[in-house]
């Protein structure tokens, strides 16, 4: 069975500080896991993704995360954060053996303050 | 090239109705899924075609919702009789590979917001 926890359904950051959002997964096999972002009034977008090979992963719009799996976790961050970057964020989890489903988190929703 | 499209993108209807859905995918996009938020929850996985025909189906709550891909184009998802409980998003995305690898991606839609009062 596959799973995901995000940490803080809701997070605060000021301008120019650093984001990071938390995600926890539980996976009896080799996982993938991706980031994705819902801009409000919009789909959800791909934000980075990881499935084999190097463990830090950078993605779109100054992103990445960190494959760790002592930890089990893939935590996203952001050096600096812009107003732009508020909307909600998803982590989700896959595998060989799932294929095509993901389990997702229940989300977290990022306010940045100006 | 478009996106994933939903229609409507907003929907009220009262308990007992019968709500449609439709997604269509991206040109060319074999694989075409149905996912549903209900609120403050996880998105859920419900179903998986490819092309018209259904490869996973273990997500869909009960009989009340059926899901269809005529042609293996776009895809309905129809709620009947809409219940209380089934309000929420209703994502639908697509890929042009099946199962996933590196360089393959799943694209998502939307959504699609079903309130039942």
């Amino acid at each position: 069975a596959q799973s995901v926890t995000q940490l803080g359904s809701h997070v605060s950051v000021s301008e120019g500080a650093l984001v990071l959002l938390r995600c926890n997964y539980s996976s009896s096999v080799p996982p993938y896991l991706f980031w994705y972002v819902q801009y409000p009034n919009q789909g959800l977008q791909l934000l980075l993704k990881y499935t084999t090979g190097a463990t830090l992963v950078k993605g779109i719009n100054g992103f990445e995360a960190e494959f760790k799996k002592s930890e089990t976790s893939f935590h996203l961050t952001k050096p600096s954060a812009h107003m732009s970057d508020a909307a909600e964020y998803f982590c989700a989890v896959s595998s060989a053996n799932t294929g095509n489903q993901f389990y997702f988190g229940t989300g977290t929703s990022l306010t940045v303050i100006p | 090239e478009a996106g994933v499209t939903q229609f409507p993108s907003h929907s009220v209807i009262e308990k007992g109705q019968t709500v449609t859905l439709r997604c269509d995918p991206i040109s060319g996009h074999d694989n075409l899924y149905w996912y549903r938020r209900v609120m403050g929850k996880e998105i859920k996985f419900l179903l998986h075609f490819v092309k018209e025909s259904k490869q996973d189906e273990s997500g869909m709550p009960n009989n009340r919702f059926l899901a269809e891909r005529t042609g293996g184009t776009y895809s309905t998802l129809k709620v009947q009789p809409a219940e209380l409980e089934d309000s929420g998003v209703y994502f639908c995305a697509s890929s042009h590979e099946t199962g996933v690898v590196p360089g393959n991606t799943i694209y998502f839609g939307e959504g699609s917001w079903l309130t039942v009062v």
